[in-house]
């Protein structure tokens, strides 16, 4: 059963930058046509799509966002990663890593990791 | 980007009832619409994609339809495990983007 995993650090500070983890189980980053991507959502609020990556490196950002946005991938471990640089408050989120089938909907999706920028 | 409007934003229903959410695109998006369902402190659920196809495992009891512009999920007898904010979102171009979500509480 393929399963979702976000790790990283819990607290950021302004100006600088959020880095998350994604690890893989239950299959391979690398197997069928899938892609991998990072949601966030604000606290009571909505979900907003960040960016996904193929196993082969290739990337796509949302564009309100991919001027700090660098997600890559690590098919040794079988993990991906989101880099979010110059945070602010408004960055404060809970990011969800997620199964990006064939660039179209997002399943399953991790526990989801709460990152708060202080200030 | 396209905008995705779902109303309304929070129903009140009790078990057995009949819902219906409605999720309104700015633009056409053909069938490009996914579904999901997400409880308290969790993460989102994927229900349905292409407007209503379900996904392995979700309970024949949602259903989705529509195509265009506007699009609603359906539940046909409501069950103490559905009470969650439901989400569309919309696939047909980049960057994607999702409605504003609706809540289903328990009346």
């Amino acid at each position: 059963q393929l399963q979702l995993q976000e790790s990283g650090p819990g607290l950021v500070k302004s100006s600088e930058t959020l880095s998350l983890t994604c690890s893989v189980s239950g299959a391979s980053i690398s197997g069928n046509s899938y892609f991998w991507g990072w949601i966030r959502q604000p606290p009571g609020k909505g979900l907003e799509w960040i960016g996904s990556i193929y196993y082969s490196g290739s990337t796509y950002y949302n564009p309100s966002l991919k001027s700090r946005v660098t997600i890559s991938v690590d098919t040794s471990k079988n993990q991906f990663s989101l880099k979010l640089s110059s945070v602010t408050a408004a960055d404060t989120a809970v990011y969800y890593c997620a199964r990006d089938y064939q660039r179209d909907w997002f399943g399953p999706w991790g526990q989801g990791s709460l990152v708060t920028v202080s200030s | 980007d396209i905008q995705m409007t779902q109303s309304p934003s929070t129903l009140s229903a009790s078990v057995g009832d009949r819902v219906t959410i409605t999720c309104r695109a700015s633009q056409s998006i053909s069938s490009w619409l996914a579904w999901y369902q997400q409880k308290p402190g969790k993460a989102p659920k994927f229900l349905i994609y292409k407007a209503s196809s379900l996904e392995s495992g979700v309970p024949s009891r949602f259903s989705g339809s529509g195509s265009g512009t506007e699009f609603t999920l359906t539940i046909s007898s409501l069950q103490p495990d559905d009470f969650a904010t439901y989400y569309c979102q919309q696939y047909n171009s980049y960057p994607r983007t999702f409605g504003q979500g609706t809540k289903v509480e328990i009346k």
